[in-house]
């Protein structure tokens, strides 16, 4: 099975800095799909970003990139310029492409506090 | 923008009750999931369905859990005699198909008194 590790369960960075949270998984399958999803207090799952394995070219979305490292199986996320709207729970997440329902597996999450 | 919508928002019952969470998925989404996060901890799969079936489901999804799609809008999960820890976030999320990552609705809590 599956696993994702989130090492960091807290994390703290100045407005307009930059913070890298890690992320690394276990699996046997060559082809899958990894996110981050963002956790504010309001609890609700918001899509950061996604990379498909398959690809090599890392995943960016304005401020927001990663750092997908396949051999190693790591799936870092850095935060440009980061804003006081960014605090939140950050959570990484894989999904198999192969047979069945496809569900996503979480890691434990890292809390990421701004500070003004 | 579509989006997942989850009622009630926040719901507290007795223990031993039954309970429905309800969820309408964006319109032309083939693939519902639940998912529930307990207090602090992270979030836990627990049933997915497919072409009105269960396409897999977790230990945590036993007997006392069920789904249901009665309509083609709405995707319910049923627990049918609660306990204490089911006391958790409920989220509900849909996919559209095998490429496309999955939106979450805004949640339920539950707790269980």
């Amino acid at each position: 099975a599956q696993t994702v590790t989130q090492s960091q369960p807290e994390m703290s960075v100045q407005e307009a800095e930059t913070v890298t949270l890690s992320c690394t998984y276990d699996t046997s399958e060559s082809d899958y799909y990894l996110f981050w999803y963002k956790q504010p207090p309001s609890r609700q799952m918001i899509l950061v970003i996604r990379q498909e394995a398959y690809k090599q070219q890392n995943a960016t979305e304005n401020r927001f990139s990663v750092n997908f490292q396949k051999a190693a199986k790591s799936f870092s996320l850095k935060i440009s310029d980061s804003q006081l709207g960014d605090a939140a729970m950050y959570f990484c997440a894989y999904r198999s492409t192969q047979g069945g329902s496809e569900k996503l597996v979480f890691g434990k999450g890292t809390k990421l506090t701004v500070n003004p | 923008e579509p989006e997942v919508t989850q009622t009630p928002s926040h719901q507290v019952t007795q223990m031993g009750q039954e309970v429905i969470l309800r969820c309408v998925p964006i319109s032309n989404h083939l693939y519902f999931y639940w998912y529930r996060q307990i207090l602090g901890q992270k979030v836990e799969f627990l049933v997915s369905f497919y072409n009105n079936e269960i396409s897999e489901k977790s230990e945590i999804f036993d007997d006392q859990f069920s789904v249901e799609r009665p309509d083609g809008s709405n995707f319910t999960l049923k627990i049918r005699s609660t306990k204490l820890e089911d006391s958790a976030m409920y989220f509900c999320a849909s996919r559209e198909d095998r490429d496309t990552e999955a939106f979450f609705g805004q949640g339920t809590r539950l707790t269980v008194v």
